[in-house]
């Protein structure tokens, strides 16, 4: 079975400049988890969606950031200007199910160089 | 407040030892779960264990076990005859029962393990 789709899976690009982020996560897969992580600040949520709906978008750092999930199926995460500061490597992840005992599976993540 | 600690930043172990990697955890809810990450240095994270409050029993799977203790808060991870591949960063994490619709993970700030041949 296939598991979390991450793509790209490195992106290098100026500062000032959009990127963007796609997630598939693993079919039958209702809730959709945004990380980033730094060394400095570690694994940090960003956003997450149940049902295509976001739930907790109290991790998204600023108004540069904006994440969406049309479909089951697909999600974005966006950054709108990026800063060398967003540097990082960006998850995602999918879980089965509305109980929190559900483990989460991760992307193989996008490593982000903002210069 | 939920909290999870991992007071081991890195560890470091010569093959075939024993390793203990702690867990400790806070939370005010009666019911949640505990879970087991590894990020080997490839960087992908990988679920390992999940194990729910209401059950204490210890858990193994092959070199590795888990022993959760409710009574110290405390959900530790050993790896007996460790091995290179070992070598990874290694996070523990909490959900709560209670958070309802809120399904956020509360992370460890996890343990680097490096296993030296």
């Amino acid at each position: 079975d296939a598991g979390v789709i991450q793509s790209p899976r490195h992106e290098v690009t100026e500062m000032g400049q959009e990127v963007t982020l796609r997630c598939k996560p693993i079919s039958g897969h209702n809730s959709l988890f945004w990380y980033r992580q730094t060394m400095m600040r570690g694994l940090e949520l960003l956003i997450y969606f149940n049902n295509n709906v976001p739930i907790d978008d109290s991790g998204m750092p600023e108004d540069r950031f904006s994440a969406k999930m049309p479909n089951a199926s697909f999600s974005t995460l966006k950054i709108q200007p990026s800063e060398p500061r967003d540097s990082a490597v960006y998850f995602c992840a999918s879980s089965f199910g509305q109980y929190s005992n559900q483990p989460q599976h991760f992307g193989d993540g996008t490593r982000l160089s903002i210069l | 407040a939920q909290k999870v600690t991992q007071a081991q930043t890195e560890i470091s172990v010569v093959e075939k030892e024993d390793v203990t990697l702690d867990c400790v955890y806070e939370t005010r809810d009666t019911t949640y779960y505990l879970f087991w990450y590894k990020q080997p240095p490839s960087g992908e994270l990988v679920f390992l264990i999940r194990r729910n409050s209401f059950d204490e029993q210890n858990e193994i799977s092959g070199r590795y076990s888990w022993n959760f203790q409710k009574s110290t808060s405390s959900f530790n991870f050993t790896i007996t005859a460790s091995q290179v591949v070992d070598s990874a960063v290694y996070f523990c994490a909490l959900s709560e029962e209670g958070a309802g619709n809120n399904r956020k993970l509360i992370w460890g700030l996890g343990t680097s393990l490096a296993v030296n041949p």
